[in-house]
């Protein structure tokens, strides 16, 4: 597609739950990243892939959190679990170098 | 480490008005520097960035940033505010290269008063 696609657009989910988020980055796009926007905190960086390499994890804050990306394409990002707490929006980017990241619309994770 | 620091969370400002919005940064080596814009319910769209050359980058939507070592700035500004730039603006550093992620700051939410 043009853009990175992200689903789904929102989603409530039961706390203790487990959710999926799914990213489709640009085509062609090598680096993936995830970032997560809550109320008041502005953007926290998740995770980031390139290529294939290992994926740099250092934003995951805690051990309920995963992502993979498969075929170094689409990416899930996985919360286990679900707490109040992780209540966000959750942006996924991806870039082709340069530095120029371009983003999702995001997916709004509702805890409740 | 790298850091960015966004003066201010709220600014308003008159239509028609001159729009700042201020951004320092911290980083050891030569910074990346991008200004991204949140409009309500929807994702970051690239503003304008800076990587090398010329200090004072020009955007989208008549927004330009000018890069000032000695100050460890990044302002953002726009001659004269129109309504449709009320939104949250985010700077961010990286630290370049292929592989550098994003450090954002904190964001300001422009209001535009008519």
């Amino acid at each position: 597609g043009a853009g990175v696609s992200q689903s789904p657009s929102n989603k409530v989910t039961e706390k203790g739950k487990d959710v999926e988020l799914r990213c489709d980055p640009i085509s062609g796009h090598t680096a993936l990243y995830w970032y997560r926007q809550s109320l008041g905190q502005g953007l926290e960086f998740l995770i980031y892939f390139q290529g294939n390499s290992a994926p740099d994890k250092s934003g995951l804050p805690s051990d309920r959190f995963s992502a993979e990306r498969t075929g170094g394409s689409v990416s899930t990002l996985t919360i286990q679990r679900t707490q109040q707490e992780d209540s966000a929006v959750y942006l996924c980017a991806s870039s082709l170098g340069g530095n120029t990241i371009y983003f999702g619309e995001g997916s709004w994770l509702t805890v409740v | 480490a790298q850091s960015v620091t966004q003066l201010g969370s709220h600014v308003s400002v008159s239509e028609g008005a001159l729009v700042l919005l201020r951004c320092n940064y911290s980083s050891s080596v030569p910074p990346y520097l991008f200004w991204y814009v949140q409009y309500p319910n929807q994702g970051l769209q690239l503003l304008l960035k800076y990587t090398t050359g010329a200090t004072l980058v020009k955007g989208i939507n008549g927004f330009e940033a000018e890069f000032k070592k000695s100050e460890t700035s990044f302002h953002l500004t726009k001659p004269s505010a129109h309504m449709s730039d009320a939104a949250e603006y985010f700077c961010a550093v990286t630290s370049g290269g292929s592989q550098g992620n994003l450090i954002f700051g904190k964001g300001t939410k422009l209001s535009v008063k008519p």
